[in-house]
This record gives C-alpha cells, structure tokens and sequence, in this order.
C-alpha cells in the first residue's frame, strides 16, 4: 500500500517566493493534518481537515498560510510571500477518522527560505 | 486542554542495554489513546507503538513495550536490547476519544551507543 506523499521532498527558494507544498493521503484515509517541525518549537500542528472540510487551523501561524484540499487525494500547504522564518520540515499525515487509528506520516517536505 | 510532557530532552544508552523514556499526560478523559512514535535521522514519522486506555494490559511490540499508569498519568517506553538503528528522536502522543487530533510532546532524543 502506498503511503502518505508529498512533494516535494526539498524545496528552496528566495524570500517573498510563493511556495506549495502538496500532499497526497492514504486512500481510504478521510483525515489529513498538516504539521510544522523546527527546532525550536518541535512538531506544531498547523490545520486539520475531516472530510476536506478545514477543521480547525487555528495553528496557521498567519495570513501568509492558506491551505486547501479540494478532494479526497489532494491536499495543499501555500505560504505566500515566504519569509526565512518559515524554514521548517512540513509533514502531512493522515488518519481514518472514528477508528482511533495512529496518524500515518509523509516523508516531509524540507522548506528552506534563502 | 490536553498536554504531553516528555522530561527528557536527550538520553543515551549502551548497544544491547534498555533504557526507558518518560511520559506525562493531562487529560479529564477517561478513554483515550497513547502512542510513541520513532524518527530516525531520515526524519520520517514511525509509528512504535500504541495504547488504548481503556486497556489494563501494556502493550509490547517485540522490544518495544509500554509502563501504562493510567491513575499516573503516565505512559514510559522500554526498549530492551537497545541496537544503533535505535538511535532517533521518540514522541510521544495523545488522541482523546472525541476527536482524531494528536498532542504530542516536546520529544526525547535517543542516541545508542556502540
């Protein structure tokens, strides 16, 4: 079975660059978290959808962040403009809803802000 | 509010020894489920093992098992027979039993030594 997928694996660009981070959640899996990792903070949830409905995102730092997930297999992390602050591991990970199963994570997405 | 507490920011143990990591929790839920899970230098996410509450019995994956103190509110890994691809960061993690969101702690960096 294939995993959660996201893309891509390292990305770096130029402050003020508009980013995109894609997603791609185990099929079947109707839940899809968006997390941020430094070392200084750790893990952080950013948002979280059930459904592809925005549950809660009260973790998205600010405005620069939006995220989307138009269907079941697709989801989009975009920071726009980028800033060096936002350099982090971006993970996503997915889960099947009402089942108490653990959350199965992408590979991450390395994001580095020049 | 949920929080997960891991005391320990770095540990060290020898080859073929075990060692232990601690974990706290505060929850007023009564039924909930626990998790550890491992990421090696490779940064991805892997899940170790996990608890449900509602269990007395503490779970056990191979070298992997749990110190499950639920008056305690605690949730200890053991790894027995420690090997160097043991050698990761290990999160702890939490999800109530009304909603699929993980809490995780601040992570314990576990390094083997040969």
């Amino acid at each position: 079975d294939a995993g959660v997928i996201q893309s891509p694996r390292h990305e770096v660009t130029e402050m003020g660059q508009e980013v995109t981070l894609r997603c791609k959640p185990i099929s079947g899996h109707n839940s899809l978290f968006w997390y941020r990792q430094t070392m200084m903070r750790g893990l952080e949830l950013l948002i979280y959808f059930n459904n592809n409905v925005p549950i809660d995102d009260s973790g998205m730092p600010e405005d620069r962040f939006s995220a989307k997930m138009p269907n079941a297999s697709f989801s989009t992390l975009k920071i726009q403009p980028s800033e060096p602050r936002d350099s982090a591991v971006y993970f996503c990970a997915s889960s099947l809803r009402d089942s108490y199963q653990p959350q199965h994570f992408g590979d991450g997405t390395r994001l580095s802000i020049l | 509010a949920q929080t997960v507490t891991q005391s320990q920011p770095e540990m060290s143990v020898q080859e073929a020894e075990t060692v232990t990591l601690s974990c706290t929790y505060d929850t007023s839920e009564n039924n909930y489920y626990l998790f550890w899970y491992k990421q090696p230098p490779s940064r991805q996410m892997i899940l170790v093992i996990r608890q449900e509450a509602y269990k007395q019995q503490n779970a056990t994956e191979n070298r992997f098992s749990v110190n499950f103190q639920k008056a305690a509110k605690s949730f200890s890994l053991k790894i027995s027979d420690s090997q160097l691809g043991d050698t990761a960061m290990y999160f702890c993690a939490f999800m109530t039993n009304t909603g699929n969101q993980f809490y995780f702690g601040t992570g314990t960096s576990l390094t083997v030594i040969p």
